[in-house]
């Protein structure tokens, strides 16, 4: 079986500084994972994927995660938070199966950024 | 084009009304989700259509109906719905069947039941 687990349920961060959020997955198989960003009122955009390529991932407006198999992480990282950056973010695992791919939502982590 | 577009952006309906939402994406995805969003939880699953099949039921209550025309419409159709209800509701879709695939949300229709 497939799980997610965001270990904070927030975060905050002075602008500038490193961002960090983190995630533990569960998975049987080879997993793919994925961090989305969700801002207020608004839907899910994917900022990465792992899919079994590289285990350091680069990810749209400066965000990174490295999958490491040992810890079973997928830690989102960003050298300098922006304002803009405050939202929730979701880690998620997907599972394919002849269904249809199954997708595993963490609770997510509320980053927010300080002035 | 990468987009899955949603309608319609907000709507608030009484228990008794019909309404419906709908979705709609031009990416080639053969898998097309809805999900509901409570305020501050992340998406729940409630319906999965694979080549327009319907795959995945998660116990939705029956006052809930999806349809999905063809390849690129999935509709939501509502029905005596309940105050508990009143959520944001996500449509996604992406490729299905071994190939490596991301999901791509529209913006969401935020529902209000009264």
């Amino acid at each position: 079986a497939q799980s997610v687990t965001q270990l904070d349920s927030h975060v905050s961060v002075s602008e500038g500084t490193p961002v960090l959020l983190r995630c533990n997955y569960s998975s049987s198989y080879s997993p793919s994972l994925f961090w989305y960003v969700q801002h207020p009122n608004k839907g899910l955009q994917l900022l990465l994927k792992y899919t079994s390529a590289a285990t350091l991932v680069k990810g749209i407006n400066g965000f990174e995660a490295e999958f490491k198999k040992s810890e079973t992480s997928f830690h989102l990282t960003k050298p300098s938070a922006h304002m803009s950056d405050a939202a929730e973010y979701f880690c998620v695992v997907s599972d394919i199966r002849n269904t249809g791919n199954q997708f595993y939502f963490g609770t997510g982590t509320s980053l927010t950024v300080i002035p | 084009d990468t987009e899955v577009t949603q309608t319609p952006k907000h709507l608030v309906m009484g228990m008794t009304n019909k309404k419906s939402l709908k979705c709609e994406q031009h990416m080639g995805h053969r898998a097309m989700y809805w999900y509901k969003q409570k305020a501050k939880k992340p998406p729940e699953l409630m319906f999965v259509y694979s080549y327009e099949k319907l795959s995945i039921n998660e116990s939705v209550p029956s006052r809930f109906s999806p349809e999905c025309p063809n390849s690129s419409l999935l509709n939501l159709h509502l029905h005596a719905l309940q105050p508990e209800d009143s959520a944001l509701y996500l449509c996604a879709s992406s490729h299905i069947l071994g190939q490596v695939a991301e999901q791509y949300f529209g913006p969401g229709t935020r529902l209000t039941v009264t």
